[in-house]
């Protein structure tokens, strides 16, 4: 049952270009959604996060969007950069105790930003 | 600030042995939570810590356990191993085990089984 879903495994994009990263969620408790970018070898690294209160939210190059009706997140990084080749990870995880220092995750999408 | 230190970064075990894990969490941080990672299950919830307490596990077989002091430290131990255990094993940390962007994750421990 897999709740969290990043139907896309892979996106190649070109340097200074949109990166747009996708996540479905089939959870309707999940009320808070996060992204986080990791390197091979490596923990992940929270990137930016959205409440289920709000539809957008920035970070610098990286914008989050939540459409709550579709059940459907993205993010995307505005322009691209190599440095930004990674594997991504949308997570979410909802109040609660039954959810205490639970984040689930998608399979993730490993984005390559071509110089 | 010193991040979330796990040790040993790598380890080989033999099929049937036990395996205890090791995860320093950042000063303060006084939850910390476990996961595995395979390349077919992706990132799975194991077990969460606070205050030296679970107060949440995800799926998985008993043979999975964990336990925290009062420093924070948490190990966890995986008995009995069997080949599908080889994975990355995450930690993660943060102030109370809920909220927004939160949890900073160790670089991980490399289990193998053979």
């Amino acid at each position: 049952d897999q709740q969290v879903k990043q139907n896309s495994p892979s996106l190649s994009v070109q340097e200074g270009r949109i990166s747009i990263l996708n996540c479905d969620y089939t959870n309707s408790m999940f009320d808070y959604f996060l992204w986080y970018k990791k390197y091979p070898a490596e923990g992940p690294t929270f990137l930016i996060s959205i409440s289920s209160i709000k539809d957008k939210n920035e970070d610098g190059r990286f914008t989050v969007f939540l459409n709550k009706s579709a059940k459907h997140l993205s993010l995307h990084i505005v322009p691209s950069q190599p440095g930004d080749s990674a594997v991504y990870f949308c997570a979410s995880s909802y109040a609660g105790g039954t959810s205490y220092g639970k984040l689930t995750f998608g399979q993730g999408t490993i984005l390559t930003v071509h110089p | 600030k010193a991040g979330v230190t796990q040790t040993p970064r790598y380890l080989i075990k033999t099929r049937g042995q036990q395996v205890t894990l090791s995860c320093s969490p950042i000063s303060g941080h006084r939850s910390v939570s476990w996961y595995q990672q395979t390349p077919g299950q992706g990132l799975q919830f194991l077990f969460e810590y606070f205050s030296e307490t679970q107060r949440n596990k995800g799926n998985f077989p008993g043979r999975f356990s964990g336990r925290q002091f009062s420093n924070s430290r948490s190990e966890m131990n995986v008995s009995t191993l069997e080949l599908g255990d080889s994975a990355l094993y995450l930690c993660a940390s943060s102030l109370g085990g809920t909220g927004l962007g939160g949890y900073t994750f160790g670089s991980g421990t490399r289990l193998t089984v053979v």
